[in-house]
């Protein structure tokens, strides 16, 4: 699976919108963009993922490059709750009995009144 | 919205003592997992499993882990003999098909 850079930690205003971005310059052409949340110390939580087309569901928004060697994952009007780690996962689809998920540090988040 | 149920949500054992973690997938969910989060470290595969036997496990699930889908709904995660740098979180997530995980609330277990 391709490696993923993340920034460490990022602020965001209340109601603005956090842009969360994520470098993997070594993805293949077969692996997709995957991005999970984690809410203190809750189980991860499944944001939303993608190949290479724009995807957007009730949570975020997930913009991938052209060349698809990074993307922003974006939560349009960040709330309080939306504080945690982001974590940006490039792995190919679920095609084997195993899938499990390599995690990072991912993004600690950290959105403020 | 369906969820992943784990229990007990928060566990203390003796050094030396067996603990059996216990989780209830999603109901029509085939793939199940577990994972640890130790404090303050990242989230760390330990075992997957599909069709009733592990399709693969870490270089964490040693023979001191095992773990069992005994009645077609729970699915455990034993540690036989605990150690102090077994404390962690436990989350057990399951999933269907090529879409997201679905992860339980975890199990903190805390050997002393």
């Amino acid at each position: 699976d391709a490696k993923t850079t993340q920034p460490p930690s990022m602020d965001c205003a209340e109601g603005r919108a956090a842009n969360l971005p994520c470098n993997h310059s070594t993805i293949s052409g077969n692996e997709y963009v995957y991005w999970y949340r984690q809410i203190h110390s809750q189980g991860p939580q499944y944001i939303i993922h993608g190949l290479k087309n724009n995807e957007t569901n009730e949570m975020a928004s997930l913009i991938i490059t052209e060349d698809r060697k990074s993307s922003t994952l974006i939560l349009p009007h960040a709330t309080l709750r939306d504080t945690a780690v982001y974590y940006c996962i490039v792995r190919v689809a679920y095609t084997s009995n195993t899938g499990k998920l390599i995690f990072g540090q991912g993004t600690t988040l950290q959105v403020k009144p | 919205e369906p969820e992943v149920t784990q229990t007990p949500s928060h566990q203390v054992t003796q050094m030396g003592q067996e603990v059996i973690l216990r989780c209830v997938p999603i109901s029509n969910h085939l793939y199940f997992y577990w994972y640890r989060q130790i404090l303050g470290q990242k989230v760390e595969f330990l075992v997957s499993f599909y069709n009733n036997e592990i399709s693969e496990k870490s270089e964490i699930f040693d023979d001191q882990f095992s773990v069992e889908r005994p009645d077609g709904s729970n699915f455990t995660l034993k540690i036989r003999s605990t150690k102090l740098e077994d404390s962690a979180m436990y989350f057990c997530a399951s999933r269907r098909d090529s879409y997201g995980y679905t992860f339980g609330s975890g199990t903190r277990l805390t050997v002393v």
